[in-house]
């Protein structure tokens, strides 16, 4: 079955970072998606990514997939206190209807 | 638009008694999917539910866990007998042919005491 991994699994850093979240897929993503959850909250969407290369933003938040399609990268310009929460990717699970998740990157972010 | 509306948002069972969890998907959305979260913990994925059908259920424990989406009316998630092991954060999402990406609801935060 397919295992999706995030890295890291938390993040502290200061506003006004820069910073970068990975998820890596053990097998080829056919939809990857990422979503942010606020703490004690239910989850977000942010983005969906298909295509090998492709990129996406959506205001400070950028998300791009790998060529080979097995690895994905979210990256946040100038961190804010808003863009805390745990960022959770997910993917369209091969053969299935339903997403399945990474175990979520805890984002703190210092004011 | 209201969007995905689950109750109750936070639910203290005892050992042993029934929990229902309810969700009301997003208007015009056929497709729920209930997700549960433990502690410090991914999302894993329940079951996927369309009006009065079960698509699938793979991801629930075999014994004490039931779902339902009926023609009309809420999804049902019933937790029966609970142990505390059940103590859990419930999510429910749903979506329509087409769309991408879920609407979630803000979940319901399941004690078990």
């Amino acid at each position: 079955s397919q295992e999706l991994e995030q890295s890291p699994q938390s993040l502290i850093v200061q506003e006004g970072k820069n910073l970068t979240i990975n998820c890596t897929s053990s097998k080829t993503l056919y939809g990857l998606y990422w979503y942010k959850q606020k703490y004690g909250e239910g989850l977000i969407f942010l983005m969906m990514l298909q295509k090998g290369g492709e990129e996406k933003s959506h205001e400070k938040i950028t998300a791009k997939l790998d060529e080979k399609k097995q690895q994905s990268s979210l990256h946040i310009t100038a961190s804010q206190p808003s863009h805390a929460g745990i960022y959770l990717c997910g993917a369209e699970n091969t053969g299935g209807f339903k997403t399945i998740f990474g175990a979520g990157t805890r984002l703190f972010v210092k004011a | 638009n209201a969007g995905v509306m689950q109750n109750p948002r936070h639910l203290v069972r005892r050992r042993g008694q029934e929990a229902r969890l309810r969700c009301s998907p997003m208007k015009g959305h056929s497709h729920v999917y209930w997700y549960r979260q433990l502690p410090e913990e991914g999302l894993k994925f329940m079951v996927y539910l369309q009006k009065e059908n079960i698509i699938d259920e793979s991801g629930m424990p075999k014994e004490r866990f039931s779902a339902e989406f009926p023609k009309e009316g809420p999804s049902i998630l019933r937790i029966q007998q609970v142990v505390r092991g059940d103590s859990a954060a419930y999510f429910c999402a749903s979506t329509q042919p087409g769309d991408y990406g879920y609407t979630f609801g803000s979940g319901t935060r399941l004690t078990v005491v």
